[in-house]
């Protein structure tokens, strides 16, 4: 089955610079990546997801990519903020079941610390 | 903006007793899931809802569980006999048909003790 690897799993980054935290998956039948923001006693919430038949995605701060032929994708926060400080969650995205059930496998979260 | 809920959000019992942990998905989803997540671990799939059947269901949801909409609202989760090892936070999402994104609760957190 897809297994999803996240690296790396705590990152610590001075308020305005930019974090990056990388996923590499291994079901090439995978088509569609989100990121979870999950905060501290709160469920996951999606920020931002891709799918297989583009490259990257941005959204403010926050730009997501995709290597196909690698089968990574990278999340990336610009001009971090105090209260980016979360755990990460990459997932994959893997059809399956009847009706097309579309479980999310996820990686083992980055724990991002802004220091301001 | 519509979320999904969860109930109760902590909730504390004895190994070997039933719970029933209760969602209400997104009022326009027709797609529900239950993942959950033990402490410091990553979030993990136990089963999908579709059309009023299980749709996929993983390693993890054994005969112990079970999932049921038993109204047009809520969707439920229960373990007959629970274990000290169902401690965990678990999480309801739904989605709505023809897209992808899935939409969490705010958890439940069980405790067996």
């Amino acid at each position: 089955g897809e297994n999803v690897e996240q690296h790396p799993s705590t990152l610590s980054v001075q308020e305005g610079d930019s974090a990056v935290i990388k996923c590499t998956y291994s079901d090439s039948a995978s088509n569609y990546f989100p990121w979870y923001k999950q905060e501290l006693g709160k469920g996951p919430q999606l920020i931002i997801d891709i799918r297989s038949n583009v490259g990257e995605k941005k959204d403010q701060r926050i730009a997501v990519t995709l290597n196909k032929t690698a089968k990574h994708f990278s999340l990336h926060i610009t001009e971090t903020q105090p209260e980016d400080s979360a755990v990460y969650f990459c997932a994959a995205s893997l059809k399956g079941g009847r009706g097309g059930s579309e479980k999310l496998v996820f990686g083992k979260g980055t724990k991002l610390t802004v220091n301001p | 903006e519509p979320e999904v809920t969860q109930t109760p959000s902590h909730q504390v019992t004895q190994m070997g007793q039933e719970v029933i942990l209760r969602c209400v998905p997104i009022s326009n989803h027709l797609y529900f899931y239950w993942y959950r997540q033990i402490l410091g671990q990553k979030v993990e799939f136990l089963v999908s809802f579709y059309n009023n059947e299980i749709s996929e269901k993983s390693e993890i949801f054994d005969d112990q569980f079970s999932v049921e909409r038993p109204d047009g609202s809520n969707f439920t989760l229960k373990i007959r006999s629970t274990k000290l090892e169902d401690s965990a936070m678990y999480f309801c999402a739904s989605r709505v048909g023809g897209r992808d994104e899935q939409f969490f609760g705010p958890g439940t957190r069980l405790t067996v003790l």
